[in-house]
């Protein structure tokens, strides 16, 4: 099983759609959880880090869920300009800073 | 943006050759990271130093190898590589190596013939 699992996508979406990622991780003593979008041939950017309670940024609303080791990301009114893949990223449990990224799931949106 | 710069952006390398990539963060951050993203692949974590202690080498081959100088400055060193090495290589930085979300650099897009 692999540490960090996306939705493998492509999502295909038109303009002001919702659309939800899922990802789940493996170890359960992860502790920080991440956003993070990457655009065609450029570096990942933060997105977001994703709180135990929930946490929302504008459009964009992030969910953990620690007892079935599941996050999530929902993106409401989608623009052209969020067109890119979304990557889930969990740090290895008690190894600090060492990230896990996930496969990515990209989302084009469309006219 | 400018907090985390590599140099160069785009490399051409043959077999034989040696050739080092350099990543400077002006954020002060005291952790560092190498990792390597090839085509339809997940990243990959190479190296990380916290406060320039090198504290992970993800088992990664002897023909690559890291130097961190200070806190700043992060290189990685180049020598008798693979096609198969040949990749986005990403600089990223955080405040320490526990906890931190993670800001990275531009890449360098490295090519082995």
């Amino acid at each position: 099983r692999k540490e960090v699992e996306q939705d493998p996508g492509p999502f295909n979406v038109p303009e002001g759609a919702t659309v939800a990622f899922n990802c789940t991780y493996s170890n359960s003593a992860s502790q920080s959880f991440f956003w993070y979008r990457q655009d065609c041939r450029k570096e990942p950017k933060l997105l977001m880090s994703v709180y135990s309670s929930g946490n929302e940024d504008g459009r964009f609303t992030a969910q953990l869920n620690r007892a079935s080791q599941y996050i999530s990301l929902l993106i409401r009114d989608s623009k052209l300009s969020d067109s890119a893949t979304y990557l889930c990223v969990v740090n290895r449990g008690n190894q600090g800073g060492k990230l896990i990224f996930g496969q990515g799931t990209e989302l084009s949106v469309k006219p | 943006e400018t907090g985390v710069t590599q140099t160069p952006r785009h490399l051409v390398m043959g077999m034989t050759n040696k050739k080092s990539l350099k990543c400077e963060q002006h954020l002060g951050h005291n952790a560092m990271y190498w990792y390597k993203q090839s085509a339809k692949k997940p990243l990959e974590l190479m190296f990380v130093y916290n406060f320039k202690e090198q504290t992970e080498n993800n088992s990664v081959p002897s023909r690559f190898s890291p130097e961190c100088p200070n806190s700043s400055h992060l290189f990685l060193h180049l020598h008798t590589l693979q096609p198969e090495d040949s990749a986005l290589y990403l600089c990223a930085s955080s405040p320490s190596g526990d906890y931190y979300e993670q800001y990275f650099g531009p890449g360098t897009r490295l090519t082995v013939t």
